[in-house]
């Protein structure tokens, strides 16, 4: 299994530029979820998916959209990016919602915003 | 609303014990986690406490008193490969947010 896989690993946008960040994950996981991690703040989740066509809003959704079509694929999308999205974005997934349910991180991706 | 403290930095010696506490407040709680995260690389599970007491897994344990709101994660005869950020993170009730503290990075020294 190559577990969850993101792409770009690097991106720069300029101010305004609309991009989307994909994840996928190939453990059949029911969960997936997006987070962002800033210096000395811990990650932070944007939005998340209990199962393909039901997304919700994490803790700072605002400027992302998502998707989720299929149970393995989880797109975010930043509609017009700003500088202050300047971030390393991870993607995760988990099987469900049971305790101890760990979560599996994709490698991540690095943006920047000018 | 969720608030989870952790020391921003610590400091062991190769060989020794270090313990990287963490407190929380959180309106609902399913369970608290401890990630490893190497620099430059993605967070990996460690620990999964929701009762009370201590869980073993080989040089690393952790603690949890639910009363309290308090975990902590230790680490026992420590390896140079040891020195990463440790996260300490809270489920809600449903289990479907996970909240993380800021990270304890910890540099273990010869």
């Amino acid at each position: 299994n190559a577990g969850v896989t993101q792409t770009p690993k690097f991106q720069v946008l300029k101010t305004g530029q609309s991009m989307t960040l994909q994840c996928a994950q190939d453990m059949n996981h029911e969960y997936m979820s997006w987070y962002r991690q800033d210096p000395g703040m811990g990650l932070r989740l944007i939005h998340y998916s209990v199962g393909a066509g039901i997304t919700d809003q994490g803790e700072v959704p605002n400027g992302y959209n998502v998707s989720r079509s299929t149970t393995e694929d989880f797109p975010l999308r930043l509609l017009s990016a700003a500088p202050s999205q300047t971030s390393v974005y991870f993607c995760a997934s988990k099987r469900g919602f049971g305790q101890g349910d760990e979560q599996y991180f994709g490698p991540g991706t690095r943006l920047t915003v000018t | 609303g969720q608030n989870i403290d952790q020391p921003t930095e610590m400091t062991a010696t190769e060989g020794a014990i270090v313990q990287i506490n963490c407190t929380y407040q959180t309106s609902g709680f399913n369970g608290l986690f401890w990630y490893q995260q190497h620099a430059g690389e993605a967070p990996t599970f460690l620990s999964y406490n929701v009762l009370d007491g201590l869980e073993e897994k080989g040089r690393f344990s952790s603690f949890l008193s639910r009363s309290k709101g308090y975990s902590y994660l230790l680490l026992k005869e420590l390896q140079m490969k040891d020195s990463a950020s440790y996260l300490c993170a809270v489920l809600n009730n449903a289990g479907n947010m996970l909240t993380f503290g800021g990270g304890t990075r910890l540099m273990v020294k010869p």
